[in-house]
């Protein structure tokens, strides 16, 4: 079983739905990160996450630590917000060497 | 602010060749990573850094080296390259201690070995 678990691997919404992205890890963490990439692009950090929520416009990140899980939103999705997201954890202790979900494929059709 | 910068952005070697990939930050950051990305596979660590003069193994250092001697500046030296190691090569850097902690990735190099 991989540390870091992301559901679903691939999600195809209809503009405007609303997106939920799971990841579940298994080690104590002092961060999780979610990231975005699009097809062909580079990686641009959404959230680093060590309690709570965050919000930026659209996108919200959730954290519970004690259920070691946290989750992706996206409200009023749009097309341009097909991308890989990913999921990564940063275990105590562990000089910031993350651990890697797999990715969560997402596209989104106008 | 230029944040991350890699270079070269693509790169075609043949079987036996060597090259360096450069990775620059300009925000003072102490640590940095190269990661590899494999196509339709997710992120693995080659080395990294926790500040200059200290450099350690990732998950898949084979084939690779790494130095450290400035604080902006971790390059990536690749001897006697072979297929295997045709991938993306992404470079990324953060300040987990004083700088809040955010991931910078530079844009990738996109290395193919013939």
């Amino acid at each position: 079983k991989n540390e870091v678990e992301q559901s679903p691997q691939n999600l195809t919404a209809q503009e405007g739905e609303f997106i939920t992205i799971n990841c579940s890890y298994s080690v104590g963490i002092s961060a999780l990160h979610w990231l975005q990439q699009h097809p062909g692009g580079g990686i641009v950090s959404l959230f680093m996450l060590s309690s709570g929520k965050k919000k930026h416009g659209r996108l919200i990140a959730t954290i519970n630590i004690q259920e070691k899980h946290s989750s992706l939103h996206i409200t009023a999705s749009h097309p341009r917000d097909s991308a890989v997201y990913i999921c990564a954890v940063a275990p105590v202790g562990g000089a910031q060497k993350l651990v890697f979900g797999q990715g969560t494929r997402l596209t989104i059709n106008p | 602010n230029a944040g991350v910068t890699q270079t070269p952005k693509f790169r075609i070697l043949k079987i036996g060749q060597s090259m360096t990939l450069q990775c620059t930050q300009d925000m003072n950051h102490n640590y940095m990573y190269w990661y590899r990305q494999d196509p339709g596979m997710g992120l693995k660590l080659i080395y990294y850094s926790v500040g200059a003069g200290i450099t350690d193994k990732g998950e898949v250092p084979n084939g690779y080296n790494v130095s450290r001697s400035t604080t902006e500046d971790f390059p990536l030296r690749l001897e006697l390259a072979a297929p295997s190691q045709t991938s993306v090569y992404f470079c990324a850097s953060t300040n987990p201690y004083g700088g809040g902690g955010e991931l910078f990735f530079g844009e990738g190099s996109r290395l193919t070995v013939l």
